[in-house]
């Protein structure tokens, strides 16, 4: 069983980036793929992007291309998504996500709080 | 990216009651579709993935349908545990992955 853990809640302000951190256990992060999914107070899910940690391919959704950049450091098993230029509207809780067959799996969220 | 449209936004039903979610996607994405539920401050569940294959665990109450750009969740009988929102996801490996809207099954 996949077990993930992200890492704590952050406050950043208009303009700042905030990198989160997914540790992955019971498995290992290069035969995972990794997704990122956000969702805002009260709002819907919204998939941000995909990280295959064996090549480092990457896959985003239109919005967040160029201002999001998916890693990972395979020595450590852990996964990182950095978002950049953030703005209010980016005030949300952050999963990253993985499964075999769609998402299956899910990080417990991190709550990215965007306010000057 | 392809665009995934529930419908209802919001569904009003009662125990027992038979519910159907529609999910439409904007080209066709095969078989490539997922379920999943969602209640208030918890992480969403996997329910039914490629369209209709029901995930181990998930009650037989729960099915799905469709293939192309249009798919169906069906709940046959709800029960109180049933009420919460539900999600449909495509996972097509040739685009970008996309969630719907969802829609909010609440007690009539």
């Amino acid at each position: 069983q996949v077990h993930l853990v992200q890492s704590g809640p952050e406050v950043k302000k208009p303009g700042a980036s905030v990198k989160v951190s997914c540790k992955v256990s019971g498995f290992t992060l290069i035969g995972l793929s990794i997704h990122w999914v956000r969702q805002a107070p009260g709002k819907g899910l919204e998939w941000m992007g995909g990280f295959e940690p064996e090549d480092g391919e990457t896959v985003f959704a239109q919005k967040f291309q160029g201002r999001v950049t998916l890693t990972g450091d395979t020595s450590t098993d852990t996964a990182y998504m950095e978002v950049s230029s953030l703005r209010s509207e980016d005030t949300a809780m952050y999963y990253c996500a993985t499964g075999d067959v769609a998402i299956d799996d899910w990080g417990q969220g991190t709550l990215v709080s965007v306010s000057s | 990216d392809i665009q995934m449209t529930q419908s209802p936004s919001t569904l009003s039903a009662s125990v027992g009651d038979r519910v159907t979610i529609s999910c439409r996607a904007s080209q066709n994405i095969g078989g490539w579709l997922a379920w999943y539920q969602q209640k208030p401050g918890k992480v969403p569940k996997l329910l039914i993935y490629r369209a209709s294959s029901l995930k181990s665990g998930v009650p037989s109450r729960f099915s799905g349908s469709g293939s192309g750009t249009e798919f169906t969740l069906t709940i046959t009988s709800l029960q109180p545990d049933d009420f919460a929102t539900y999600y449909c996801q495509q996972y097509d490996s040739s685009s970008p992955w996309t969630f719907g809207q969802g829609t909010k099954v609440e007690i009539k």
